[in-house]
């Protein structure tokens, strides 16, 4: 098993770029959500998904936006990159409802210049 | 305003020692809480849950606690070992309406010596 796979690892944008972090697990997982982690400051919710086709916002969305086409893939885009996105994400899954543990991918370590 | 806060920036304990790690939250009322572990460069992993109606729970060296009332959870490792050495982070559903979000704590660094 894969579990939850994040592509790309590393990445460096311009400010004003658009780009798109993939997240892709194939456990059949409901859940699906979309975290930033700033040295100190921990995990911050972006988006969260309960199933195909439904999204809601997390604690800091300004600037992000998701879909879920399909169960297994929550792509979350960056529409004009800021200096301020500059973080790592993780992407993370859960069987059923939220109150199953987190499965977390490997993250993606974002840089805007 | 809704705040999760976890003990000390980091812990430094003896090895062999029992490392205790705090959870408090403010303006939360969760049905569960859980711990997770994380080492440099990776994604967290999931260590523990616990519910609303349970007190406390255990895993091997693990033990956690869960007071309501106090809006607490307590993380105890006993015979800690330098393995141990990790960031660990409590996270809660945000309740109501937000029964979908799981907040996370900014987490506390654990070092164990040998």
């Amino acid at each position: 098993n894969a579990g939850v796979t994040q592509t790309p690892k590393f990445q460096v944008l311009k400010t004003g770029q658009s780009m798109t972090l993939q997240c892709a697990q194939d456990m059949n997982h409901e859940y699906m959500s979309w975290y930033r982690q700033d040295p100190g400051m921990g995990l911050r919710l972006i988006h969260y998904s309960v199933g195909a086709g439904i999204t809601d916002q997390g604690e800091v969305p300004n600037g992000y936006n998701v879909s879920r086409s399909t169960t297994e893939d929550f792509p979350l885009r960056l529409l004009s990159a800021a200096p301020s996105q500059t973080s790592v994400y993780f992407c993370a899954s859960s069987p059923g409802t939220a109150s199953e543990k987190l499965f977390f991918g490997s993250g993606t370590q974002l840089s805007v210049l | 305003s809704q705040k999760i806060e976890q003990n000390s920036e980091a812990l430094n304990i003896q090895e062999g020692k029992t490392a205790t790690l705090t959870c408090n939250y403010t303006n939360y009322s969760p049905a569960y809480l859980q711990w997770y572990r994380q080492d440099p460069g990776r994604g967290p992993v999931f260590l523990l849950l616990i519910r609303e109606n349970e007190k406390e729970k255990r895993k091997e060296r693990l033990k956690v606690t869960f007071d309501t009332t106090l809006k607490q959870s307590l993380f105890h490792i006993t015979a800690s070992q330098p393995a141990d050495s990790a960031t660990y982070l409590c996270a809660l559903e945000g309740g109501g309406s937000s029964a979908s979000k799981i907040i996370f704590g900014s987490g506390t660094r654990l070092s164990i010596r040998p």
